[in-house]
């Protein structure tokens, strides 16, 4: 079954420490886009990625960094320079910017 | 700046009293809308795009509905299991790479 998946489903972490968020699709979409989701908040966009080698800065990048050597991943790093990493991360891919957005399971990340 | 409007915030039913969820948007150059259902602790599943004003499309007790102005998610003698978020974004428009989310309604369908 063609989709889009993230591991792990929960992640803890201590503060200062750099975590990797994991996200592959198997659905042959160009693009690919991490969001955050907070209580009240709405998704929020941390990154995307319109083809293999490219990123560009979502509306809340800072404390975040992302690769996109692949088509298929676009892995997410949370930076000990963000400064309220908890929440719960979700990683979206569709076949160009302007269709539709699968969305994977997400990530549940705290930090202590 | 391109803006989409959910409402109402949260909504509580009855099992099988209809109901409709509101999406509005003040968006440049708009080129469909997208409805999305979120369960609790989920990712968001696509439900449909609507590509002009007038189209209608139905999934199970869903129907969904777009004017110029706004969209409209009919709910049909909704079940407990229906209980979720639902989201609406408008795909980018304007020059735009990035879609525009509303914060969603939030449906409870009490048995």
């Amino acid at each position: 079954d063609g989709g889009i998946t993230q591991s792990p489903k929960y992640l803890f972490r201590k503060e200062g420490q750099n975590v990797t968020l994991s996200c592959e699709q198997n659905l042959n979409h160009d693009a690919m886009y991490w969001y955050r989701q907070d209580p009240g908040q709405g998704l929020r966009l941390i990154y995307y990625s319109q083809i293999v080698n490219d990123f560009q800065k979502g509306d809340i990048a800072e404390g975040y960094s992302v690769s996109r050597e692949k088509k298929e991943s676009f892995p997410l790093t949370v930076t000990s320079a963000q400064k309220n990493p908890t929440a719960f991360y979700l990683c979206a891919s569709s076949v160009g910017t302007e269709g539709e957005q699968y969305f994977g399971p997400g990530t549940r990340l705290t930090v202590t | 700046e391109d803006q989409v409007t959910q409402s109402p915030e949260a909504l509580r039913l009855q099992e099988g009293e209809s109901s409709s969820l509101n999406c509005s948007y003040t968006v440049s150059g708009l080129r469909g809308l997208f409805w999305y259902r979120q369960d609790p602790g989920k990712g968001p599943e696509f439900l449909f795009t609507l590509y002009s004003a007038g189209e209608e499309k139905e999934k199970e007790r869903l129907k969904a509905t777009l004017t110029k102005k706004e969209s409209f998610l009919h709910i049909t003698a909704p079940k407990p299991e229906d209980s979720a978020t639902y989201l609406c974004a408008s795909p980018p428009a304007g020059g735009s790479y990035i879609p525009t989310f509303g914060r969603g309604t939030s449906l409870i369908v009490h048995p």
